[in-house]
């Protein structure tokens, strides 16, 4: 199975500064036949179930705010909130989709300071 | 719209079963791959299970290999889990969650990423 490892576990930002959140899969997620990284990136907030943000590393799924970027290929990936805002404070999941099982990383809580 | 809401959750005891229910509307359902993933109380998101848009391929995490079983019904737009032989470490909310793009290729399994989400049923497994 494929390991997603998240860093750090949890971090605490002001508000309008810049939070990042790494992650690491065991091997590589990149298919050189399609050029794609097979990564994915979700928010789930308190109460709510996950929101898909990023697809293919970098893509930015519909409605999600520019201040969050993904980037990243082979096995090292970031995501990043440019100006946290306070309705950013959620969990943060990367998953990979390049082979079965599905796995998703442990989870980074952000938190404001 | 994409809507997805999951039935058949609740208490069972260990060694029972149970049978979950996701009904989708908002979307074609049979061109996409459905999954099943759940989320133990306090815990991060565990992959269950997939299943392609036509039923016919399916894949299961290790943990539930053997013991569950996902399946669909195009003609009424509705994705099912059977759960049997359930374990305290089955307790969670499971969500029913449409994968994207069907047109993907070079994955391995089905589907891809999870694109939309139901709000979960919990399922409480103890006596």
């Amino acid at each position: 199975d494929i390991v997603m490892t998240q860093s750090p576990d949890s971090l605490a930002v002001s508000l309008g500064e810049r939070a990042t959140i790494h992650c690491k899969s065991s091997q590589t997620v990149f298919y050189s036949p399609t050029n794609r990284n097979y990564l994915a990136w979700y928010q789930q907030k308190p109460g709510h179930p996950p929101r898909l943000l990023f697809y293919w590393a970098s893509t930015r799924e519909s409605g999600v705010p520019d201040r969050f970027s993904g980037s990243g290929s082979g096995t090292d990936f970031t995501l990043t909130v440019s100006s946290l805002q306070a309705e950013d404070v959620a969990v943060y999941y990367c998953q990979q989709y390049y082979d079965t099982p599905r796995t998703f990383g442990q989870g980074t809580k952000v938190e404001i300071k | 719209e994409v809507q997805l809401l999951e039935s058949g959750g609740g208490l069972v005891q260990p060694g029972g079963s149970l049978r979950l229910s996701c009904g989708a509307s908002g979307f074609a359902f049979s061109n996409y791959a459905m999954n099943w993933v759940r989320q133990a109380p306090g815990k991060g998101l565990d992959w269950v299970s997939a299943v392609s848009g036509s039923g016919d391929t399916s894949f299961y995490a290790d943990s539930v290999k053997g013991r569950f079983t996902i399946s669909r019904d195009n003609s009424k737009n509705t994705l099912y889990l059977q759960m049997n032989s359930l374990r305290a470490e089955d307790t969670a909310v499971y969500s029913c969650v449409k994968a994207g793009d069907p047109s993907v290729t070079g994955t391995r399994g089905v589907g891809n990423w999870f694109d939309s989400w139901g709000q979960g049923i919990l399922v409480t497994v103890s006596s």
